[in-house]
Parts: structure tokens; C-alpha cells; sequence
């Protein structure tokens, strides 16, 4: 099956400062890669999304961006603020089934 | 639009009891929902693929005679956790599917924690 790998599992920053956090994954099929904010105890929110046929996607201080050569994507947030805390879950679609990293821990220092 | 509600958003059970677990979409048709199951400080892992009218598709490892699920309408699924021990402790949420295939919105998810 998918395989994503997802780095780093924490990233500390300073407010006003830029976050990156980047996926892999293992399967050339998966055509569909979606990232997902979760605060603790809450649900999982889509963010943004990115479709196989598309290089780089952005809204606001978000943007995301693939590779599908190298199978890797990468989330990018600028100017981060401390509502920006929480974990990032990145996942890749097959079939219409998600396979998700293991997350990533952001905190934005204020 | 595309919200996704869940029932009960948390319950504590007797270990051999079972409990089931309702995901509606409220506002749009879900012919395929989706449901998961989170260990504290883990990532997602699919457990079952619900498709409307039809049985559901078990990922490999998750035993479909403990995880019984039901997808009898547009808007509705359910999760039945069967004779539940404590080890079946953890954080279900489903998703649903509106329009495009593709993106998946989360119920707000159900703690559940067996005794």
C-alpha cells in the first residue's frame, strides 16, 4: 500500500517567521494529496490540497507544492501566528482512499 | 456546507459491551464515508471504506466481525464496536465525501474508552 513519510514530527518558530513541512510518498498512482490541520481533541481541517496535474497551489499565507517526479510535497505557511499551532497531518489518495503521515507538532513561539 | 456530525462525541464502556457510533452528513449526500481510528499523539489509520447501500471494505488488520459497519442512507453510517476491550480505547472519526470523490471532511470524532 501508500506509504507517507512526513518531516518534521515538531517545528518550533518564531511568530512572523515562515513553516515548512514536507511529505513523501511511495506510491506513483496517488494522485490526490490534501493536508490537514488538527487541534487537539478536534478534527481533522482541510487546509489545502493539491491534484496530481497541478505543480504549486496557494491561498493566503498557505501554499503547497509537488513533485510528482521525485513523489514529494511540501506545505509552506508564512507570517505564522500562534492560531497556527497545532499538528499538520499530511496524506496522499489512492482510489480515493487517504494515507496520511504521522504528523507534525507546530508551535509558534509569540 | 459539507458538515459532518458525529454521536456520542465520547463514551465509557463496560469491557465485553458494545458500542456504536453514528456519523451523519448534515448537509449534502455522502455516498462513500470513511472511518478512522486515532491513537493519543498518532497519525489517522483508515479501518473501513462505506460505501451507501452495499457491505463496507475492511483495511487489512481490522477485523470486520468486531468493527461492524452500516451504511443504510445518503447521510448516515455507523460504527458498532463489538464485545470492546480495553485495547479498542481510542479516538474514532469518520468522513464523508461530497461531490468530488476526493476531499474528505471529518466528524468531529468520539473518544471512547472501555473499561
Amino acid at each position: 500500500g501508500e506509504n507517507v513519510e512526513q518531516h518534521p514530527s515538531t517545528l518550533s518558530v518564531q511568530e512572523g517567521d515562515s513553516a515548512v513541512i514536507k511529505c513523501t510518498y511511495s506510491d506513483s498512482a496517488s494522485n490526490y494529496f490534501p493536508w490537514y490541520k488538527q487541534e487537539l481533541g478536534k478534527r481533522p481541517q482541510l487546509i489545502i490540497d493539491i491534484r496530481s496535474n497541478v505543480g504549486e497551489k496557494k491561498d493566503q499565507r498557505i501554499a503547497v507544492t509537488l513533485n510528482k517526479t521525485a513523489k514529494h510535497f511540501s506545505l509552506h505557511i508564512t507570517e505564522t501566528q500562534p492560531e497556527d499551532s497545532a499538528v499538520y497531518f499530511c496524506a496522499a489518495s489512492k482510489d480515493y482512499k487517504l494515507s496520511f503521515g504521522a504528523g507534525t507538532t507546530v508551535t509558534v513561539r509569540a | 456546507g459539507a458538515v459532518v456530525s458525529q454521536h456520542p462525541s465520547w463514551v465509557i464502556c463496560k469491557s465485553g459491551t458494545s458500542v456504536k457510533i453514528e456519523c451523519r452528513s448534515l448537509d449534502f449526500q455522502a455516498t462513500t464515508m470513511f472511518w478512522y481510528r486515532q491513537f493519543p499523539k498518532q497519525s489517522l489509520m483508515l479501518m473501513a471504506t462505506s460505501n451507501e447501500g452495499s457491505k463496507a471494505t475492511y483495511e487489512q488488520g481490522v477485523e470486520k466481525d468486531k468493527f461492524l459497519i452500516n451504511h443504510a442512507s445518503l447521510t448516515l453510517s455507523t460504527l458498532t464496536v463489538t464485545s470492546a476491550h480495553p485495547e479498542d480505547s481510542s479516538f474514532y472519526i469518520c468522513s464523508a465525501t461530497s461531490g468530488s470523490l476526493e476531499t474528505q471532511y471529518f466528524g468531529p470524532g468520539t473518544r471512547l474508552l472501555v473499561l
